[in-house]
């Protein structure tokens, strides 16, 4: 069963720092571009960051660069997201998802469940 | 940034109406428009991608159409199971981003 799992989200201080985590199974993750994706509560999907297969071209929403980073270790099949200097406004459901590319078409065909970053002091 | 403005915000409708949800891009974006799906406290399925192409196990009376900046989402015959709320999203160009969302809700 093609899976991805979240976790590490949490309460964090305004400044401080969280790493997120998807582990994926059922696929072979080495060879799919992964995204991370937000939704605040009772709000709208953003997208926040993608990767590409071997974790080398990155891209990030601007709300987000310079403070987030994305990676991944393809011999763990893991997504990461390092969010640091947290704001109010990040505090949302962290979704991963995975990116087909298929025939040059960009879309997110599996979703892990999310998990939940909460920023207040 | 690529603005889409879906409408409407939100739907009702009866068992078996035929639904239609559009998404309006900023600028033209092709083809490059997805679909997907979410229920109350659940992560987002894929319906649509391409802007026509269904997505493996989505029923049959879903469909997408459009290109360039103007694009819809059909449901042909509502069924209970599609009480959701639906959003477009443009994959032409980063940042990527999604319509408002659309709730859709049986009478």
């Amino acid at each position: 069963e093609v899976q991805l799992v979240e976790s590490g989200g949490g309460l964090v201080q305004p400044g401080g720092s969280l790493r997120l985590s998807c582990e994926a199974s059922g696929f072979t993750f080495s060879t799919y571009w992964m995204h991370w994706v937000r939704q605040a509560p009772g709000k709208g999907l953003v997208w926040v960051s993608r990767v590409n297969s071997d974790g080398r071209r990155t891209t990030y929403a601007d709300s987000v660069k310079g403070r987030f980073t994305i990676s991944r270790d393809n011999a763990k099949n893991t997504l990461y997201l390092q969010m640091n200097s947290l704001r109010a406004e990040d505090a949302a459901v962290y979704y991963c998802a995975k990116d087909p590319d298929y025939n040059g078409f960009s879309f997110m065909d599996v979703w892990g469940k999310g998990t939940t970053v909460t920023v207040s002091s | 940034d690529i603005q889409m403005t879906q409408s409407p915000s939100s739907l009702s409708a009866s068992v078996g109406d035929r639904v239609t949800i559009t998404c309006r891009a900023g600028q033209s974006i092709r083809n490059y428009l997805n679909w997907y799906q979410q229920k109350p406290g659940k992560a987002p399925k894929l319906l649509i991608y391409a802007a026509s192409s269904l997505q493996s196990g989505v029923p049959s009376r879903i469909s997408g159409s459009g290109s360039g900046t103007d694009f819809a989402l059909t449901i042909s015959s509502l069924q209970p199971e599609d009480t959701a709320t639906y959003f477009c999203q443009q994959s032409y160009s980063t940042p990527y981003t999604f319509g408002r969302g659309t709730k859709l809700e049986i009478k």
